[in-house]
């Protein structure tokens, strides 16, 4: 199957400051990618729908201006947590759909964010 | 997306065959029975999905009702990795809305 990485897969930040999170499809163009987040012992939320040189969509609830989306070209999308706080800590974890097939999206093997 | 119902938990014996049983009784015609499995901090990984017919690869095989309000995960030979969550969920990839939509899913525990 299609491979998506993720990077860093884990970071340690200070509360205040902003992490960015990469997400690169390796062998496809993904004209659409997601961002989930996931915390202990509960099933992935999905945050966003990011898509290719236009503005990501965002779930109900989820802060725009705090969790910043780029899909600046077909192999890459990035979020920042901006003004990172301990409640952002949790599982990021992205996705990828790969065009030339019937609909599977394939993730990444997530990153994990630790705000102290 | 429908909504799909799963147990929370079972357990299989390492070498038997488990099956994984998924409720969807108000799944639309146009929406796909997917499953993926997420190991523990991991990303989910794509196992198999299917509109009607039943469906076989490397890793599993689908098994849905001919009214397709449920569906069963077969996976034949359990082994020690098969340890993870799998999550049933019915999407319609093809339609505009291709949000994939996570339930709680069934933990799955292989047992030596």
């Amino acid at each position: 199957g299609a491979v998506v990485s993720q990077h860093p897969s884990w970071v340690i930040c200070k509360s205040g400051t902003s992490v960015k999170i990469e997400c690169r499809s390796l062998d496809f163009q993904a004209t659409t990618m997601f961002w989930y987040r996931q915390f202990p012992k509960q099933s992935l939320m999905l945050m966003a729908t990011s898509n290719e040189g236009s503005k990501a969509t965002y779930e109900q609830g989820v802060e725009k201006d705090k969790f910043l989306i780029n899909h600046a070209s077909l192999t890459l999308s990035t979020l920042t947590v901006t003004s990172a706080h301990p409640e952002d800590s949790s599982f990021y974890i992205c996705s990828a759909r790969d065009p030339s097939l019937s609909g599977e999206q394939y993730f990444g093997p997530g990153t994990r964010l630790t705000v102290t | 997306d429908a909504k799909t119902t799963q147990p929370t938990s079972m357990d299989c014996a390492e070498g038997r065959a488990a099956n994984l049983p998924c409720n969807h009784s108000t799944i639309s015609g146009n929406e796909y029975v997917y499953w993926y499995r997420q190991i523990h901090s991991q990303g989910p990984q794509y196992i198999i999905h299917g509109l009607k017919n039943n469906e076989t690869n490397e890793m599993a095989s689908l098994i849905i009702t001919e009214d397709r309000k449920s569906s069963t995960l077969i996976l034949p030979h359990a082994t020690l990795r098969d340890t993870a969550v799998y999550y049933c969920i019915a999407y319609a990839s093809n339609f505009g809305n291709e949000k994939l939509t996570f339930g709680t899913g069934t933990r799955l525990t292989i047992i030596p």
